[in-house]
């Protein structure tokens, strides 16, 4: 069964220091990964859509990468702004039979002090 | 427009209540998806609807009847439900069930069983 883990499970940054979120996961049979961001109370944005056979994702200050061999993944954060408070959760779809439904981690709850 | 819309945001009812929480996507998804996320944990997989078919149920209690009336439309019915029911309900949608496909998410509503 596919575990999806998350760490750390909470991180507290100065404004402007940049940073790495991880995520690990057990089985490297996936299709891809994707990363969110979540709100309090709020749904799910999507961030980054890392497929299998891609290595990293970039979009504006975001930069994910991908090892699939190894079962990891990174979303690096630059140049942090309180903003980007939120929750980040990374899930997995994984290649089995059981209709590749996405498979998430516990997040990281991330607070960026001004 | 990656919209999901969800209705209504908030929703506080009785344990002898019959309620109903819609979600709504223009993006010509064909796979839409319930979840439930209880607080301070990772969604988990209720239900799957591919071409308006129910594909997946994760074992969730008959007091959960999930309806997909057409393709953009997905309903999750509730009926007699207990306070441990409380949660927040995510929707999400994806173009198929397919190896590749990026999932997007609805913000949520928000139910709280009294």
């Amino acid at each position: 069964k596919q575990e999806v883990t998350q760490i750390p499970a909470a991180l507290s940054v100065p404004e402007g220091e940049n940073l790495v979120l991880n995520c690990s996961f057990t089985d490297s049979a996936i299709y891809n990964l994707q990363w969110f961001r979540q709100d309090p109370g709020k749904g799910l944005t999507s961030l980054l859509l890392i497929q299998s056979s891609q290595r990293e994702q970039t979009s504006g200050r975001l930069n994910a990468s991908l090892d699939k061999s190894s079962g990891r993944s990174t979303l690096y954060i630059a140049a942090s702004q309180p903003g980007d408070s939120a929750t980040y959760l990374c899930a997995v779809r994984p290649n089995n039979n059981a209709g590749n439904m996405l498979t998430f981690g516990g997040g990281t709850r991330l607070m960026v002090k001004p | 427009d990656t919209e999901v819309t969800q209705t209504p945001k908030h929703l506080v009812m009785g344990m002898t209540n019959k309620k109903s929480l819609k979600c709504e996507q223009h993006m010509g998804h064909r796979a839409m998806y319930w979840y439930k996320q209880k607080a301070k944990k990772p969604p988990e997989l209720m239900f799957v609807y591919s071409y308006e078919k129910l594909s997946i149920n994760e074992s969730v209690p008959s007091r959960f009847s999930p309806e997909c009336p057409n393709s953009s439309l997905l309903n999750l019915h509730l009926h007699a439900l207990q306070p441990e029911d409380s949660a927040l309900y995510l929707c999400a949608s994806s173009q198929d069930v397919g190896r590749w496909t990026e999932a997007f998410f609805g913000q949520g509503t928000r139910l709280t069983v009294v």
